[in-house]
Parts: structure tokens; C-alpha cells; sequence
């Protein structure tokens, strides 16, 4: 079946320093969305990429979509205490399909 | 909107009781489903519907039912607790309009200790 890695499990930065989270699909993907999820809370929707290629920036945050469209990226830059939380990549085989594949998240920690 | 809504927020249960985790959305959307989350697994997706009467299995459906009799509910029962099933329940809606793969929206989650 799909299988969506995400690389690393575990990341500890120290405030003001940039972080990175990787995600990888065994097969193509239609889409790929990324989600927050903070300490003790739920899921929470962050961007949506669907173009080979695309890039997409929200503030800090830079989520990049691959050219084969089988891999992403979503990187932070200037940690702040606030982007605390597990971050996860969830990719779709489109049409025909009615299920997202979540990888397992990255957990972010940030050191005041 | 209350959004998706799940109850309860925690529950403790016996091995081999039964109990159902209530969800609903106001958002009217079609697609509807429950994840597990368990330390270092991830979300994993036990059961969907993409409408009204129409529901199927996820990657982990074992030990768990579902029905879909209204586009706002869509309950998860535990037949028989067994200690593997103690985890975190989210249940999630989308529109639908790309299958399951649009956004979804989750709910607050349920966490169930089964001892």
C-alpha cells in the first residue's frame, strides 16, 4: 500500500534557529497537505500544495512540493517558542482515491 | 459553527466492554472518518464515509464499527475493548469533493483507556 515517510521523527532547536521536515511517497501523489498539531490538541489544517514544483510561504513557514510529486518539504525559518507542536505531511492518490496517507510527524521542540 | 464535534473527551473502559464515540459536523460535509493515534504511528485511518449510508475500511478497521445513517453523525463503536485499543480517536470531516483527500477538518479527539 502508499506509505508516506517523514524524516525526523524528533527535532530540538534552540529558539531563532531554522527547522526542516521531510516527507516522502513510495508512489505519486495527486496532493500533499501539512498539518500542526500542538501538545495536547488536535490536527490543525496548514496549507494545501497540489503543482509539481510549487512553492507556497506563510510567514515563516515555506512548504515545497517536488518535482515528481513524491516528496515535500515544509521549512521554518527563525523558530519561535509558539511553533511547538508535531508537524504532518498527508498525501492523496486523487482521483479514485478516498483516503490521505498521514506520515508520522515530526515533533518540534524549541529551546528558549 | 460548533465544527466537528467529538464525546466523550476521555473514557476509561474494562476489556471487553462495548462503547460507541460520537461524532458530528455542522459544516454539511460528505466525507467523514475516524483515525487512531498512537506514540510514534502517526494518525492511521480505521474507518470512512464518503456519504450517507456508504462507509468502508481504513488501514487498522479490526475491532471497530461504524454507520453513517445522517450526513452530520458518524459514530464509532468498540465491539469488545481490548488494551490495544487504548489510543487517541480523532474523527475528521472534508467536503468531499476530492474524494477524502480535500482539507480535513478534526475534531477535539477522544482518549480511551482500555484496562
Amino acid at each position: 500500500g502508499q506509505q508516506v515517510m517523514q524524516i525526523p521523527q524528533y527535532q530540538h532547536v534552540q529558539e531563532g534557529e531554522d527547522f526542516t521536515t521531510y516527507c516522502n511517497s513510495s508512489t505519486t501523489l495527486s496532493n500533499i497537505q501539512w498539518y500542526k498539531q500542538r501538545p495536547g490538541g488536535h490536527p490543525v489544517f496548514l496549507i494545501q500544495l497540489v503543482k509539481s514544483g510549487e512553492v507556497k510561504k506563510q510567514k515563516r513557514l515555506t512548504f515545497q512540493f517536488g518535482e515528481a510529486k513524491k516528496n515535500s518539504s515544509l521549512h521554518i525559518t527563525a523558530t519561535q517558542t509558539t511553533d511547538v507542536g508535531t508537524y504532518f505531511c498527508a498525501g492523496g492518490l486523487g482521483a479514485g482515491s478516498y483516503q490521505l496517507t498521514f506520515g508520522k510527524g515530526t515533533k518540534l521542540s524549541v529551546i528558549p | 459553527n460548533a465544527g466537528v464535534t467529538q464525546t466523550p473527551k476521555f473514557q476509561v473502559l474494562k476489556t471487553g466492554q462495548s462503547m460507541t464515540l460520537q461524532c458530528a459536523q455542522d459544516m454539511n460535509h460528505e466525507y467523514m472518518s475516524w483515525y487512531r493515534q498512537d506514540p510514534g504511528m502517526g494518525l492511521r485511518l480505521i474507518h470512512y464515509s464518503v456519504g450517507a449510508g456508504i462507509t468502508d475500511q481504513g488501514e487498522v478497521p479490526n475491532g471497530y464499527n461504524v454507520s453513517r445513517s445522517t450526513t452530520e453523525d458518524f459514530p464509532l463503536r468498540l465491539l469488545s475493548a481490548a488494551p490495544s485499543q487504548t489510543s487517541v480517536y480523532f474523527c475528521a470531516s472534508s467536503l468531499g469533493t476530492s474524494g477524502g483527500t480535500d482539507t480535513q477538518y478534526f475534531g477535539p479527539g477522544t482518549r480511551l483507556t482500555v484496562l
